[in-house]
């Protein structure tokens, strides 16, 4: 069965670091999505892309991120300038018709 | 502001038992997913539903698009079946998801 993966499954930097937080997506799948989730609370939206570009983003996806398709396979998340909030799992996912998702990268800002 | 609302937000249960958990929306989808989280912060998609009702196993997921509300049921829970499961829905094929709160599920032995 088809799947997304995500690595690192667990990252821990530094405050102020960069981060990159990486997907293989499904191969045929046209869209891209990049959600997280702090702890104990809901999923929310961050970005999506098609087409090599972004399709929609959230209030939540402001300056510090940035996601790229590099070589038509990895689509990658980059915050440039990591906060304590900042800490979450970030989910993956990519479409066709119905939505895979990524076991997630759990992110830990100290 | 579109607002995707799940009860009840715990349930335990014993094993065997029938589960029901609702998922309620505002305004128009193009589908309604419900995922299931585990312990461990994965998420697996169970159904995507645009109308009517799919099973799957001895998971069975509804919809109402009139009323705007799903719902997913466990038949003979067992507890692996322990785990948070969440409602979403999208508003275009764009999948911008909008998540529900989640319930969180434990079954007993």
């Amino acid at each position: 069965e088809p799947e997304v993966t995500q690595t690192p499954s667990h990252q821990v930097t530094q405050m102020g670091q960069e981060v990159i937080l990486r997907c293989v997506p499904i191969s045929n799948h046209l869209y891209f999505y990049w959600y997280r989730q702090i702890l104990g609370q809901k999923v929310e939206f961050l970005v999506s892309f098609y087409n090599n570009e972004i399709s929609e983003k959230s209030e939540i996806f402001d300056d510090q991120f940035s996601v790229e398709r590099p070589d038509g396979s990895n689509f990658t998340l980059k915050i440039r300038s990591t906060k304590l909030e900042d800490s979450a799992m970030y989910f993956c996912a990519s479409s066709r018709l119905e939505a895979f998702f990524g076991q997630g990268t759990r992110l830990t800002v100290v | 502001k579109n607002e995707v609302e799940q009860s009840p937000q715990n349930l335990t249960a014993q094993e065997g038992e029938f589960i029901t958990i609702n998922c309620s929306y505002s305004v128009g989808i193009s589908a309604l997913h419900w995922l299931q989280q585990h312990p461990g912060g994965g998420i697996v998609s169970l159904f995507m539903l645009s109308s009517g009702k799919k099973k799957h196993g001895r998971l069975i997921a509804t919809i109402n698009i009139q009323e705007k509300h799903s719902s997913l049921h466990i038949t003979a829970s067992h507890p692996r079946d322990s785990a948070v499961y969440i409602c979403a829905v999208s508003m275009d094929s764009n999948y911008q998801l909008i998540w529900g709160a989640g319930t969180k599920l434990i079954i007993k032995p």
